[in-house]
């Protein structure tokens, strides 16, 4: 079973464009996270989604950041009109919904590194 | 707003010794209490969910606890490897929420 897969590995953009970041859960899995890792910090909740929801979006930037989980397909964390504070490490977690459980396990993918130039 | 507090930030043991870290969250409304171990380049790595107070889990050299009346776990190794180095992450969450709020982690470097 593959673990949670995130590409690319690496990004790089200029002031200005758009940042696609893109998270495949686990296999089974239907819950997604994206956290953000800015340099010297710890990791941040952004969003949680579950397959065409978001449920929790708490963390997320109120301008320019989007999240979407679609019925087919990854997840995509999109950033428009990047700027230098954007450049951090974006990781994905994903867990399965299993009734009887009064927590979900999450299961992290390993990061896409975006540099803003 | 929920506040988790790791220590220490680093540490450096010679391999053999045995080393704990701690971390401290607040307990009003306390709902699980995560390990992760994060090796450099790698993904965050699940050691253990807690959920209980007086919790203990085992996983080899590594086990950890939890009291949640006063908001805090433990996390200990025995007998440090090289193998070990990594950070260790804890995060919790509160009732109702499934939001993993992280500390910063301990930076653990075992020197052979």
């Amino acid at each position: 079973n593959a673990g949670v897969m995130q590409n690319p590995r690496h990004l790089v953009r200029r002031r200005g464009q758009e940042a696609r970041l893109r998270c495949s859960p686990m296999k089974g899995h239907s819950h997604v996270y994206w956290y953000r890792q800015l340099p010297e910090e710890g990791l941040k909740f952004m969003v949680y989604l579950q397959k065409e929801n978001i449920i929790d979006e708490s963390g997320m930037p109120k301008e320019r950041f989007s999240a979407e989980f679609p019925k087919e397909g990854p997840s995509i964390l999109r950033i428009q009109q990047v700027v230098r504070g954007d450049s951090a490490a974006y990781f994905c977690a994903s867990s399965p919904r299993l009734a009887g459980i009064s927590y979900n396990e999450q299961f992290f993918g390993p990061g896409t590194r975006l540099t803003v130039l | 707003i929920l506040n988790v507090e790791q220590s220490p930030q680093s540490l450096h043991v010679q391999e053999g010794d045995s080393t704990n870290f701690t971390c401290s969250f607040p307990s009003s409304n306390f709902y699980a209490l995560h390990w992760y171990r994060w090796e450099t380049a790698k993904s965050p790595e699940a050691l253990f969910v807690m959920t209980l107070n007086g919790d203990e889990k085992k996983k080899g050299r590594i086990s950890a606890t939890l009291n949640t009346k006063e908001g805090y776990s433990y996390l200990y190794i025995k007998g440090s490897q090289p193998e070990d180095s990594a950070t260790y992450l804890c995060a919790s969450t509160q009732g109702g929420s499934e939001k993993l709020v992280f500390g910063k982690g301990t930076k653990l470097t075992v020197n052979p």
